[in-house]
């Protein structure tokens, strides 16, 4: 089956500086990568995500890039905020009938003041 | 538009008894799923539903958990007899078709004692 890892497992940034968390995924047939944003004891919140037909998405501060070719995919957050603040996830799967999310073990992002 | 819907939002018990979570999904939305996350891990997919059927249950730990969706709208998962490695948080998720974004409850902490 399918195996994500995420890397790092915390990361710590100064307010206004840019966050990249990153992820490889195992299974090539994955084609739909989400982004998570989860704060302590909340649902986790689809903040973005990307399809295998496209290299790079972006909305606002947030951006994913995809390489299927490394089987890499990555969260760029820019101008980070306190609110930023939260564990992300990453996930990827394969869309068409069974489709659960095989997720990362988390990042937890802190954005030091 | 109304969120997944979850209760109990908590639920303690002793290990050897059973347990019932219930889940209303976005209204409309024919895909349902149950994922298991225990502290300090990403989401890990427990059973799918399209409609009233079951897509993928590969990781449902059959002797003892036990899901339905008898109408094709609301789900309940059950757990019994539960172990004291039960607990987490379980989410509900649900997306418009299998394929499009999952969106998730708030989940039910259960504790075991």
């Amino acid at each position: 089956g399918e195996n994500v890892e995420q890397h790092p497992s915390t990361l710590s940034v100064q307010e206004g500086d840019s966050a990249v968390i990153k992820c490889t995924y195992s299974d090539s047939a994955s084609n739909y990568f989400p982004w998570y944003k989860q704060e302590l004891g909340k649902r986790p919140q689809l903040i973005i995500d990307i399809r295998s037909n496209v290299g790079e998405k972006k909305d606002q501060r947030i951006a994913v890039t995809l390489n299927k070719t490394a089987k890499h995919f990555s969260l760029h957050i820019t101008e980070t905020q306190p609110e930023d603040s939260a564990v992300y996830f990453c996930a990827a799967s394969i869309t068409g009938g069974a489709d659960g999310l095989t997720f990362g073990k988390g990042t937890h992002l802190i954005i030091q003041p | 538009e109304a969120g997944v819907a979850q209760s109990p939002r908590y639920k303690i018990i002793e290990k050897r008894q059973s347990v019932a979570f219930w889940c209303n999904p976005i209204s409309g939305h024919a895909t349902l799923y149950w994922y298991q996350q225990i502290l300090g891990q990403g989401p890990k997919l427990l059973i799918q539903f399209q409609n009233n059927g079951v897509v993928d249950d590969s990781q449902l730990p059959k002797d003892r958990f036990s899901a339905e969706r008898l109408k094709g709208v609301d789900s309940t998962l059950k757990i019994q007899p539960a172990k004291l490695e039960d607990s987490a948080v379980y989410l509900c998720a649900s997306s418009l078709v299998s394929g499009q974004p999952q969106h998730f409850g708030d989940g039910t902490r259960l504790s075991i004692l």
